[in-house]
């Protein structure tokens, strides 16, 4: 238990489908990220929010848009994904964006297909 | 760029040491971090290197050189469930994002 917390742990959905996947931290952090895994590639982050407000965005196509209501909860809204998109999605957590002396604090993931 | 690099693989004996390498090119550096991550699991901290030399902690070591752009980690006294990917992951600025390697798959066999 890392006390971070992401829902659904699999998704299948087909090219045409939105869903959105879901974190919660329990640990009074200010930042948070959004990470792609790809089987035989390194992470790769996506989305970074400080105090509710992005921060980065790693040059991700627009089918995947973020959403951080507050410091707690991070949101990743998926709309006409393709093949490639399906991997392990992976957020996680830090006292601040830099995370300089602290590190992250990683959810278990949602493994995401798409058909 | 930036490129950090990792063997892709690793098997080592249960009761043995490992020395997992990192080598990194980055455009700057503030610090390097280790994770474990076990199939199906998040990855968890493992260490942090900010300066030159050695960091012990229980089994878990890491050991960094800045000038030489090389970490590693060294596991001693291994156990059958320290069979995880480990990666390395480096942070150019204290603001700035952490960059991972493609990780090492390390297989503990008895």
């Amino acid at each position: 238990e890392t006390g971070v917390t992401q829902t659904p742990r699999h998704l299948v959905m087909g090219m045409t489908n939105k869903k959105s996947l879901k974190c919660e931290q329990h640990l009074g952090h200010n930042a948070m990220y959004w990470y792609k895994q790809s089987a035989k590639k390194p992470l790769e982050l996506m989305f970074v929010y400080n105090f509710k407000e992005q921060t980065e965005n790693n040059s991700v196509p627009s089918r995947f848009s973020p959403e951080c209501p507050n410091s707690s909860h991070l949101f990743l809204h998926l709309h006409t994904l393709q093949p490639e998109d399906s991997a392990l999605y992976l957020c996680a957590s830090s006292q601040d964006r830099g995370a300089g002396t602290g590190e992250l604090f990683f959810g278990e993931g949602s493994r995401l297909t798409v058909l | 760029g930036q490129n950090i690099d990792q063997p892709t693989e690793m098997t080592a004996t249960e009761g043995a040491i490992v020395q997992i390498n990192c080598t990194y090119q980055t455009s700057g550096f503030n610090g390097l971090f280790w994770y474990q991550q076990h199939a199906g699991e998040a990855p968890t901290f493992l260490s942090y290197n900010v300066l030159d030399g050695l960091e012990e902690k229980g089994r878990f070591s890491s050991f960094l050189s800045r000038s030489k752009g090389y970490s590693y980690l060294l596991l001693k006294e291994l156990q059958m469930k320290d069979s995880a990917s480990y990666l390395c992951a480096v942070q150019k600025t204290s603001y700035d994002k952490v960059i991972f390697g493609p990780g090492t798959s390390l297989s503990v066999i008895p």
